[in-house]
């Protein structure tokens, strides 16, 4: 099994203030690092797609870093607001085919 | 806009019962995924298909088989439902092309008496 590992579990966040959260995967085979939100009640949806070693990405106040040499991705959300809350979800690309996930980072911001 | 359709929102079944659980894309992709969400351990691989008829196992495929008989369709199967396998079914699709993220179905949830 190729561990797609996550921290933390799960966070509580303050309305306004930022925060991050981490990805660690194994960089061998390494092809390609998801980044999905997750809402209760609806599918996940990608956020980003990551594939060259210091890659770096945004969209709007969330943006994401890769590091493919150590295994690791971090996702940044500056000014947090509640329709924040949810599960993210990162994947790592194996091969070009398996795509295996992390367990997430339950997001919730307290308003 | 693109689709991943799964075909049941809610499906009830009884232990032993054999169950199919069918996704259907409509992207033309070559890769599809069946997982499955259990609370604190996020989506697990069951098994993946990279081309028609083509099958992979993942991390969790004992108690599970897979159809792939046409490019759009993938089946899955159990074969005797247990109530171990009462989870939250997602199916997902993609091309073999690194840069194109995954697309999800709806979800299937399942439960098992």
């Amino acid at each position: 099994i190729l561990n797609v590992e996550q921290s933390p579990q799960s966070l509580h966040v303050q309305e306004g203030d930022s925060t991050n959260f981490t990805c660690s995967f194994p960089s061998s085979n390494f092809y390609a690092l998801h980044w999905y939100r997750w809402e209760t009640a609806k599918s996940p949806e990608a956020l980003f797609v990551m594939t060259l070693n210091g890659d770096e990405k945004k969209k709007g106040r969330i943006s994401a870093t890769l590091n493919t040499k150590e295994g690791y991705s971090y996702l940044y959300i500056k000014g947090s607001q509640p329709e924040d809350s949810a599960t993210y979800l990162c994947a790592s690309l194996f091969g070009n085919e398996k795509l295996t996930f992390g367990t997430g980072t339950r997001l919730t911001i307290i308003p | 806009d693109v689709k991943v359709t799964q075909s049941s929102r809610y499906l009830v079944k009884r232990t032993g019962e054999k169950v199919f659980l069918e996704c259907v894309q409509d992207m033309d992709h070559e890769n599809m995924f069946w997982y499955r969400q259990d609370p604190g351990l996020g989506l697990r691989l069951i098994y993946f298909s990279y081309d028609v008829k083509m099958k992979e196992k993942g991390d969790i495929p004992e108690g599970y088989s897979v159809s792939r008989e046409k490019k759009e369709r993938f089946s899955l199967i159990l074969e005797s439902a247990s109530t171990n396998q009462t989870s939250m079914y997602l199916c997902a699709s993609s091309t073999q092309t690194s840069q194109v993220r995954a697309f999800f179905g709806q979800g299937t949830r399942l439960t098992v008496v």
